[in-house]
């Protein structure tokens, strides 16, 4: 069965700080790993996904999740943090091989501070 | 616009009083899900859909229904709404597996 574990409940940055919110998964093989946003009253959006190629990914907003087969892991990134990125992120996981069956983390609450 | 859309997005209702939850998308995307989303649990998949007619129980099916007679429409169901149901429900779809998916704005269940 396929797993994702987002250690981090809460973080909080100050604004222009890096940020990495960490991702692990469980999976037989190579899944569909993506990273969602999601702001106050909103629905999910999706921020990047990876399958093969690239293990650097680079998505909207400007951040980046990067693939590690070895630790089972897929972190998101972004180089310096604006208050606008005040939102809960989900790292989810979709078999591959015509499987719809999606599991997502509990997520990581993102506080900015000035 | 290319979007999924929710109806309604807030709904309180009595144990036992049958609702659905009408979902729609306009981007003939094949596949759409439905999840609950709860404080410390994060979304789970209810049911997801991969075509017209092929649907299939996701984590936590037990008390819902689904339906998807054309491509663009997946209600889902409540046959006896319980309060361990309220939620805050999302419908998403995606053009194929490893696409992502679009998610709807959310409709916020509350049962009585």
């Amino acid at each position: 069965a396929q797993s994702v574990t987002q250690p981090d409940i809460h973080i909080t940055v100050s604004e222009g700080a890096s940020l990495e919110l960490r991702c692990n998964y469980s999976y037989g093989a190579t899944p569909y790993l993506f990273w969602y946003v999601q702001s106050p009253g909103q629905g999910l959006q999706l921020l990047l996904k990876y399958f093969s190629g690239d293990t650097l990914v680079q998505g909207i907003k400007g951040f980046e999740a990067e693939f590690k087969r070895s630790q089972s892991s897929f972190n998101l990134r972004k180089p310096s943090v604006h208050w606008s990125d005040a939102a809960e992120y989900f790292c989810a996981v979709v078999g591959s091989g015509g499987y719809q069956k999606v599991t997502f983390g509990t997520g990581t609450k993102l506080q900015v501070i000035p | 616009e290319a979007q999924v859309t929710q109806n309604p997005r807030y709904l309180i209702t009595v144990t036992g009083k049958k609702l659905t939850v009408t979902c729609s998308q306009n981007m003939n995307h094949e596949y759409m899900s439905w999840y609950r989303q709860d404080p410390g649990l994060g979304l789970r998949q209810i049911y997801y859909s991969m075509n017209v007619e092929v649907t299939d129980k996701g984590d936590v099916p037990e008390g819902y229904k689904v339906s998807r007679k054309e491509k663009r429409n997946f209600p889902l169901i409540l046959e006896s709404p319980s309060p361990n149901q309220t939620s805050l429900y999302f419908c998403a779809s995606s053009l194929y597996e490893g696409n992502g998916y679009t998610f709807g704005s959310g409709t916020r269940l509350t049962v009585v």
